[in-house]
Parts: structure tokens; C-alpha cells; sequence
């Protein structure tokens, strides 16, 4: 089982520049989140999905943009690239009857 | 109050001793509390969680102790291993909709020495 799955692993990107980090899941989930580690911070949520066609604003969603327009893919897109957008970023996907989130292995994401 | 707060930020412990990660929160509406653990180049995976309405939760030689009225939570390791060196993350889920959103705290790396 493929599971959650992130691309690009690493990227490096010029302030200004756009880019977006692809997130696909293969349990049929309806909740899809998008987190952003960074060192002694924990996890922060950017975004949120509770469907296709629905997304909403996490924590710290400033900097970024999300689209749902299936079940299984929930896009992050970056734009104008910032130094304080140097991080690593997890996707993470939740059936409806638990708590458990599944988490992809990460997209590491600097800034230059 | 959306926070959770983790401490100890990092923790040694010798092999076959006993780590313990403690997590404090504010808001009285959340209901669920799972711990993660993080190895390096990996997401965060569940180790275990529990609900308000038990004191203690064990899976094998990791216990959560819920203090509802202190409001605060702590991960056991007995027995730590050199394999249980991670990063624990504790989290609290707000209990007024279902969309699941967890509010983390700030990590605790562990190191077990062999």
C-alpha cells in the first residue's frame, strides 16, 4: 500500500518564485491536511480538506493555496516564494470513523 | 487557548530506563489525545492516544496518564530502547466539529544510550 504520497522530496527555490507540492492518497479519505514541521515549532496546519470540493484555513495559511478536486490528490501551491517559507512540509490524510492521521514522508522545501 | 505545550524539548535516557514527555493544554473542549513518533526522514507515525474519559492508556511499554483536572498528559517509555530514539510529538484534537485538525506540541527528541 502506497499510502500518502509526497512530491518533490526536496526542492530548492528562489524567493519569488511559485511552486507547488503534490499530495495523492490511495485510502479513499476524506480528510486531507497539509502541516509545516519547522525545528522545536512542531507541526503547524496550513490547510485543511473535509472533502473534495472543500478546503479551509489552518494555522498558518498565509503564502498559500489549496485546491480538493478529487478525493485523493490535495495540491499545496506556494506562491512568491519566501525565506520563512523554508520548512518541511507533511501531507497527512484521516478516514471518517478515526482519529488516526497517516502522514507522508515529507517534502523538504528551502528558500534561497 | 489553542496551544499544547511539550516538554522536556530534548531527553537522554540510558538503556532500560524510563523516558517521560509531558504535555500541558488549556482548552477544556478538546477530546482526543494522540502521541506521534518521528524518525528521521519520516512522518510522524501514532504510538498511542487517549480519550478524556480514562486516566491511563498502555500499548506494551507505552502508557499515556491523563490528568483531566490539571489538564495534562505524558507519555511513558519503559524499558526505553536504543530504537525507541525519535522525535515524540503530543497533540490535542478541538472537540467542537469533526474535522479532525490536530493542534501539536512543540517535539521532544529522545535519545536512548545502549
Amino acid at each position: 500500500n502506497a499510502g500518502v504520497t509526497q512530491t518533490p522530496k526536496f526542492r530548492i527555490l528562489k524567493i519569488g518564485q511559485s511552486m507547488t507540492l503534490q499530495c495523492t492518497q490511495d485510502m479513499n479519505h476524506n480528510y486531507m491536511y497539509w502541516y509545516r514541521q519547522d525545528p522545536g515549532m512542531g507541526l503547524k496546519l496550513i490547510y485543511y480538506s473535509v472533502g473534495a470540493g472543500i478546503t479551509d484555513k489552518g494555522e498558518v495559511p498565509n503564502g498559500y493555496n489549496v485546491s480538493r478536486s478529487t478525493t485523493e490528490d490535495f495540491p499545496l501551491r506556494l506562491e512568491l516564494a519566501a525565506p520563512s517559507q523554508t520548512s518541511v512540509y507533511f501531507c497527512a490524510s484521516r478516514g471518517s470513523n478515526t482519529g488516526e492521521l497517516f502522514f507522508g514522508e515529507g517534502s523538504r522545501l528551502t528558500v534561497l | 487557548q489553542q496551544q499544547v505545550k511539550q516538554s522536556p524539548q530534548s531527553l537522554i535516557v540510558q538503556k532500560g530506563g524510563i523516558s517521560i514527555i509531558n504535555c500541558a493544554y488549556e482548552n477544556t473542549a478538546f477530546d482526543y489525545f494522540p502521541w506521534y513518533q518521528q524518525f528521521p526522514g519520516k512522518g510522524p507515525a501514532l504510538l498511542i492516544a487517549i480519550r478524556p474519559d480514562v486516566s491511563e492508556k498502555k500499548e506494551g511499554r507505552f502508557t499515556i496518564s491523563f490528568n483531566k483536572s490539571a489538564k495534562q498528559f505524558s507519555l511513558h517509555i519503559m524499558d526505553s530502547q536504543p530504537g525507541d530514539s525519535a522525535t515524540y510529538f503530543c497533540a490535542a484534537s478541538p472537540g467542537s466539529s469533526n474535522t479532525g485538525k490536530l493542534i501539536f506540541g512543540q517535539g521532544t527528541t529522545l535519545q536512548v544510550k545502549p
